[in-house]
């Protein structure tokens, strides 16, 4: 059974701090990695999507890296602002049409 | 233009009582999917379709019965509704490996 885990679950930093949040997964065979973005009360938005034959994605100041064998992913942000305060989930799946198993989220906080 | 919608958004209703969430999506994919998340804000699949057939039906008690009209829409009808059912429901479709999520219906049961 495919568990996700995200520690910590709570991250504080100052603005302009980098910072990378941690995924890791205990089953290897996935088809593609998605870290997502949640505002308090509010849905999901897809950040970046990892296929399992790639090793990273960017998008702007978001870097998510794929580490299949070792069952680990990140999620690097650069010079961070306090309007990414959110949770950042990150979640997995075994095919292209297949559910989603996700972890518990990272909140995180950026200080001005 | 809205690519996954859910009504209502916000949803209260007493314990025992039946309700219905709609779920509609208009980018073309073949499958979607009802997600729960709880008061711990862990987010667990509940039911996917594909094609109007039902592929996933993970552990979910039977008083929670989905319905797929059509390709384009998923609902959740709940049955004899309990306190433990509060949480938020995220509606979500898939086309080429990429979910894309529903703005979530916030359900409070008292």
């Amino acid at each position: 059974k495919q568990e996700v885990t995200q520690i910590p679950a709570a991250l504080s930093v100052p603005e302009g701090e980098n910072l990378v949040l941690n995924c890791s997964f205990t089953d290897s065979a996935i088809y593609n990695l998605q870290w997502f973005r949640q505002d308090p009360g509010k849905g999901l938005t897809s950040l970046l999507l990892i296929q399992s034959s790639q090793r990273e994605q960017t998008s702007g100041r978001l870097n998510a890296s794929l580490d299949k064998s070792s069952g680990r992913s990140t999620l690097y942000i650069a010079a961070s602002q306090p309007g990414d305060s959110a949770t950042y989930l990150c979640a997995v799946t075994i095919g292209a049409n297949s559910k989603l198993t996700f972890g518990k989220g990272i909140t995180l906080s950026v200080r001005p | 233009d809205t690519a996954v919608s859910q009504t209502p958004k916000y949803l209260v209703t007493q314990m025992g009582n039946d309700k219905s969430i709609k779920c509609e999506q208009n980018l073309g994919h073949d499958t979607m999917y009802w997600y729960k998340q709880d008061s711990k804000k862990f987010l667990k699949i509940m039911f996917s379709y594909n094609n109007k057939e039902l592929i996933i039906n993970e552990t979910v008690p039977n008083r929670f019965s989905p319905k797929s009209p059509d390709k384009a829409h998923l609902n959740l009808h709940i049955n004899s509704l309990e306190l433990g059912d509060s949480a938020v429901y995220f509606c979500a479709s898939s086309g080429r490996g990429l979910q894309f999520f529903g703005p979530g219906t916030r359900l409070t049961v008292t």
